[in-house]
């Protein structure tokens, strides 16, 4: 079974520019969550996605939105970037997203913004 | 919110000699806490998780403890092996599919 797929892989925009990143889970799974990771603040929620449904929201601001489509694909969007966007963002994969559910990284999109 | 702190931020070990991470969590809520290995260009990956209702769970050369009444829980990897050098990552969760994860930590085996 295929794993989850990012793409991207590698990103580089400028300041004010904004930028769509895929996610493909893995064959069945439902659900989607979506993670930056930085070296200062780690691996940080950013949301997650069922059923085409906004169902769970970490702390970023607005410029920071998704979606997901039918087939579970997701996409998440970042709008007027800043430096500070510059990160690996991962999705992250489950069959339900229920509690105590295994989660499936997928590789990561690097952005990089100038 | 939920708080995780993972120690140490590194941490080099000669090979066959044992690693422990440590973690504490702020939200006494939290019931799922699974640990992940990240190496370099990929993203996480589950290697062991714990469940609140269980204080150890062993799996091979991996293992992980947990302290409910003190928030903490350990990882523990045996019998090191150049392989194992990888970033390790603790994460908490009280359902709802939302984790919070731990700084990482980047661990070192030294032939």
């Amino acid at each position: 079974k295929a794993g989850v797929t990012q793409t991207p892989r590698y990103l580089i925009k400028t300041r004010g520019q904004q930028v769509t990143l895929s996610c493909s889970p893995i064959s069945g799974h439902r659900s989607v969550s979506w993670y930056q990771q930085t070296p200062g603040q780690g691996l940080q929620f950013l949301f997650e996605y069922f059923s085409e449904t906004q169902r769970n929201k970490g702390n970023f601001p607005g410029r920071f939105s998704g979606r997901q489509f039918s087939n579970s694909r997701s996409e998440m969007n970042v709008s007027t970037l800043e430096l500070g966007d510059s990160a690996l963002y991962l999705c992250a994969s489950s069959l339900l997203g229920q509690t105590l559910e295994t989660q499936y990284f997928g590789p990561g999109t690097r952005l990089l913004v100038l | 919110g939920e708080n995780v702190e993972q120690h140490p931020s590194t941490l080099s070990v000669q090979e066959g000699d044992s690693a422990v991470i440590k973690c504490t969590y702020s939200d006494s809520a939290s019931n799922y806490f699974p640990w992940y290995k990240q190496e370099l260009g990929k993203g996480p990956q589950l290697i062991i998780d714990i469940r609140s209702n269980v204080g150890e769970k062993k799996d091979q050369r991996i293992a992980v403890t947990l302290n409910k009444t003190a928030k903490h829980f350990s990882l523990h990897i045996t019998e090191t092996q150049p392989e194992d050098s990888a970033v390790y990552f603790c994460a908490a969760s009280r359902g709802r599919n939302q984790f919070y994860f731990g700084t990482g930590t980047s661990l070192t085996v030294i032939p």
